[in-house]
């Protein structure tokens, strides 16, 4: 079955040092690969995305991901965290019949200075 | 450019009730969706528009929801009755012909 998986319900970093946030997905072909970020009480921002193309995606906020198909994986990184990426995280997979995407649960981010 | 726009934010009822929430896409997205997201939880799809009419509704419990999108831009989505396990945020999303979504800031939904 097509699925989501974020292996890490809360991570903590401190501030200034680097992030990587897992996602694995199952998906019986070349998958379309979203990352979003959710704060307290707003809805689901777009960070980056994946279709084709170079595995390596750069994103807005200083973030990255990268597609690894031998692995299933579409990781996100970041150098150098900041306060205010503290935030809940969703990976989602597609597309589905009429280009639905299934999300993982999410990983809820802290950042403490 | 103005952003997908979901009112109201917050809503309390208490079960049996019944509610109402309200999309406004971004102009000239022609899909739109309706996703449920449980504390703790990724948003899950309850139904799916294609302009005014609908792609996919396999996830929508159609015995207390239903959702329209009128003239292919607005949409209502209604609970009635409401029951316990409907306390959730519910997030309208609208796509235009990049495939990518872009959702509003949701409506929380309170059942006591």
């Amino acid at each position: 079955a097509q699925s989501v998986t974020q292996p890490d319900i809360h991570i903590t970093v401190s501030e200034g040092a680097s992030l990587e946030l897992r996602c694995n997905y199952s998906y019986g072909a070349t998958p379309y690969l979203f990352w979003y970020v959710q704060s307290p009480g707003q809805g689901l921002q777009l960070l980056l995305k994946y279709f084709s193309g170079d595995t390596l995606v750069q994103g807005i906020k200083g973030f990255e991901a990268e597609f690894k198909r031998s692995q299933s994986s579409f990781n996100l990184r970041k150098p150098s965290v900041h306060w205010s990426d503290a935030a809940e995280y969703f990976c989602a997979v597609g597309p589905f019949y009429g280009n639905k995407l299934v999300f993982g649960a999410g990983t809820i981010l802290r950042v403490k200075s | 450019e103005a952003g997908v726009a979901q009112s109201p934010r917050y809503k309390i009822i208490e079960k049996r009730q019944s509610v109402a929430f309200w999309c406004n896409p971004i102009s000239g997205h022609a899909t739109l969706y309706w996703y449920q997201q449980i504390l703790g939880q990724g948003p899950k799809l309850l139904i799916q528009f294609q302009n005014n009419g609908v792609v996919d509704d396999s996830q929508l419990p159609k015995d207390r929801f239903s959702a329209e999108r009128l003239k292919g831009v607005d949409s209502t989505l209604k609970i009635q009755p409401a029951k316990l396990e409907d306390s959730a945020v519910y997030l309208c999303a609208s796509e235009g012909k990049a495939d990518t979504q872009y959702f509003g800031p949701g409506t929380r939904l309170t059942v006591l």
